[in-house]
């Protein structure tokens, strides 16, 4: 959803460690979601995608799931290394909605050596 | 070989002021947006362009004007600036698919109205 809050959500790790990072949509005609990953100063850079029809996508280091029963996306990022601070937005779209993607609030990654 | 540019970085003004942030892709994408991030990091769509033509026009004020002179360029006019002005403005860019694709983002802008 469209939460908006005084500080983002922070997930602090120790370097190596798994990380997960949850989300919400809010959409059920979703059937696009996409994380991206913003380092401070810098525009938003994609991390992974997965569309309506899976419910698992593996990428480099990277695990996406989608729990389209309860409108749940998570993003799994194995050995957490300190590059990987940063704020994770996953966001959603649909078929016929130009495309068009809505954002969650994001939440803070920190790693900590 | 930036593939999507905005320019300028930083732009600070004065209210009810005129300024345009510009855009420029090189990857040969249909599409392209405008987004704003305000200061709790919210990302949220304004316009987007297919091939010159507007197709989405979120509830904006009528003060920002998108131009798109061709495909590879979308440009944001905002005329009389105000305060809640203020943000990161980033543009994006799209191949045209047969569902929802990844938009690659620019560096962003950052406005700051005085």
């Amino acid at each position: 959803g469209e939460s908006v809050g005084l500080h983002l959500p922070t997930l602090s790790v120790q370097e190596g460690d798994n990380s997960i990072i949850n989300c919400a949509y809010s959409n059920s005609a979703s059937d696009y979601f996409i994380w991206y990953k913003q380092e401070s100063g810098k525009g938003p850079q994609f991390i992974i995608d997965i569309r309506s029809n899976m419910d698992k996508r593996q990428g480099q280091r990277v695990t996406v799931l989608l729990n389209k029963t309860v409108k749940h996306l998570s993003l799994q990022i194995a050995a957490t290394q300190p590059g990987d601070s940063a704020v994770y937005f996953c966001a959603e779209s649909f078929s016929g909605g130009y495309n068009k993607l809505i954002f969650g609030a994001g939440t803070r990654l920190a790693v900590h050596p | 070989d930036t593939a999507v540019s905005q320019t300028p970085k930083y732009l600070v003004t004065q209210m009810g002021n005129d300024k345009s942030i510009k855009c420029e892709q090189n990857l040969g994408h249909d599409t392209m947006y405008w987004y704003k991030q305000d200061s709790k990091k919210f990302l949220k769509i304004m316009f987007s362009y297919n091939n010159k033509e507007l197709i989405i026009n979120e509830t904006v004020p009528n003060r920002f004007s998108p131009k798109s002179p061709d495909k590879a360029h979308l440009n944001l006019h905002i005329n009389s600036l105000e305060l809640g002005d203020s943000a990161v403005y980033f543009c994006a860019s799209s191949q045209e698919g047969t569902g929802p694709m990844e938009q690659f983002f620019g560096p962003g802008t950052r406005l700051t109205v005085l």
